[in-house]
């Protein structure tokens, strides 16, 4: 079963506008850990951010925000006034019981100048 | 501080070849990761580490992988014979606290099996 659901495929936003990425995971444990990554076309996966369960304050890291729902099981995140260098795919994932992780199949986000 | 190092960067090697990926992990990272990124399958953990002890292999395809870790501040992963299908981008990644840390990432391995 899928763990980690990210149902956009692709986005393409212009420069400045706002875009949020979503991401559903799936999860019976009570304490769990999310992340963000960020993969840019030079390849290399960048740590974004992590949040555990028992938190669910909004987070927000200059133009970077993070709505934790745990009503919906939700994790998505914001970017405001995109830019070209935004252009990346985005990558959600779980840790629960069991140290296992899941990645989401992520996101392709294309900013136009 | 110097990130995760992974060699080659690319490998391109026939079919039946032995291939060897290389990991230097952060220094104080208790925790190594393997994972295979592919267009069809994404991203997938193949096997993690901790304290150089194998934790969790259930991710490795076939016999045909390996990894070890003989020290904290070196891995590999094998495959013997290579096929065709293993092409993909192999990254490594290290963190503190297992897979509930974060984990930071090498630049990756592009292998291409031919």
């Amino acid at each position: 079963a899928q763990k980690v659901t990210q149902a956009q495929t692709e986005i393409s936003v212009v420069e400045k506008e706002d875009v949020t990425l979503d991401c559903v995971y799936e999860t019976r444990d009570t304490t769990y850990y999310l992340f963000w990554y960020k993969q840019p076309p030079s390849g290399e996966l960048v740590f974004l951010i992590r949040r555990n369960s028992f938190d669910e304050q909004n987070e927000i890291s200059g133009r970077y925000s993070w709505n934790f729902q745990k009503s919906t099981s939700s994790f998505n995140f914001t970017i405001t006034a995109s830019q070209v260098v935004d252009s990346a795919v985005y990558f959600c994932a779980l840790s629960d019981t069991g140290n296992q992780f899941y990645f989401g199949t992520g996101t392709s986000l294309t900013v136009i100048p | 501080d110097a990130g995760v190092i992974q060699s080659p960067r690319h490998e391109v090697t026939e079919m039946g070849q032995e291939v060897t990926l290389r990991c230097k992990p952060i220094s104080g990272h208790d925790y190594l990761f393997w994972y295979r990124q592919t267009m069809m399958r994404g991203l997938e953990l193949l096997i993690y580490f901790n304290n150089n002890v194998p934790i969790d292999d259930s991710g490795m395809p076939e016999d045909r992988f390996s990894a070890k870790m003989p020290n904290a501040s070196f891995s590999t992963l094998k495959i013997q014979p290579s096929e065709p299908r293993d092409s993909a981008v192999y990254f490594c990644a290290s963190s503190l606290g297992g897979p509930r840390g974060p984990q930071h990432f090498g630049d990756g391995t592009r292998l291409s099996i031919l």
